[in-house]
């Protein structure tokens, strides 16, 4: 069984840009979760998707967007990029429903912005 | 707000016991987690408690006291291997994951 594929694992982008980043959940995995990981602030969450509806949000500005499709693979999107915004991108699947299941995170995107 | 507050580093010794704690202020509950992280990768879940009580798994043993917004998460027969990071975190009552900063633990031969 595959596991959460997250692409790119690594991107290096200007200040100023705008990135995607993709993550693809396990099989049968409808619920997408992502989180934003910092030395100093640790795992914040972003935003959950379930059944390509965002039901949770946390609190980045407005810069920060997702979206789900149909076959639950799910893009974040970064626009305006600030140095602050350099950081490991974890993307998180789970079976709601499931309650003990807790999350399967892939490997994660790093992002630098320079 | 949501609060969720662990040591930022503990050491300990090969072949030792150790205990991470957590404490908990969030808009609700509904479960907590324990994950580990190694250098470098994702976290990978440990354990999950939703009731008042001790949960073991092998070497590892989570506590929960839901009144006083409390966990553990309890290693025993410590291994090199077991040098990472550990984070606690709770599902609140819109069903979020939040997490802890995590507790990074060193063990030492």
């Amino acid at each position: 069984k595959a596991g959460v594929t997250q692409t790119p694992r690594y991107l290096i982008k200007t200040r100023g840009q705008q990135v995607t980043l993709s993550c693809s959940p396990i099989s049968g995995h409808r619920s997408v979760s992502w989180y934003q990981q910092t030395p100093g602030q640790g795992l914040q969450f972003l935003f959950e998707y379930f059944s390509e509806t965002q039901r949770n949000k946390g609190n980045f500005p407005g810069r920060f967007s997702g979206r789900q499709f149909s076959n639950s693979r799910s893009e974040m999107n970064v626009s305006t990029l600030e140095l602050g915004d350099s950081a490991l991108y974890l993307c998180a699947s789970s079976l709601p429903g499931q309650a003990n299941y807790g999350y399967t995170f892939g490997s994660g995107t790093r992002l630098t912005v320079v | 707000g949501q609060n969720i507050d662990q040591p930022t580093e503990m050491t300990a010794t090969e072949g030792a016991i150790v205990q991470i704690n957590c404490t908990y202020q969030t808009s609700g509950f509904n479960g907590l987690f324990w994950y580990q992280q190694h250098a470098g990768e994702a976290p990978t879940f440990l354990s999950y408690n939703v009731l008042d009580g001790l949960e073991e798994k092998g070497r590892f043993s989570s506590f929960l006291s839901r009144s006083k917004g409390y966990s553990y998460l309890l290693l025993k027969e410590l291994q090199m291997k077991d040098s990472a990071s550990y984070l606690c975190a709770v599902r609140d009552q819109d069903d979020k994951i939040i997490f802890g900063k995590g507790t990074r633990l060193h063990i030492l031969p």
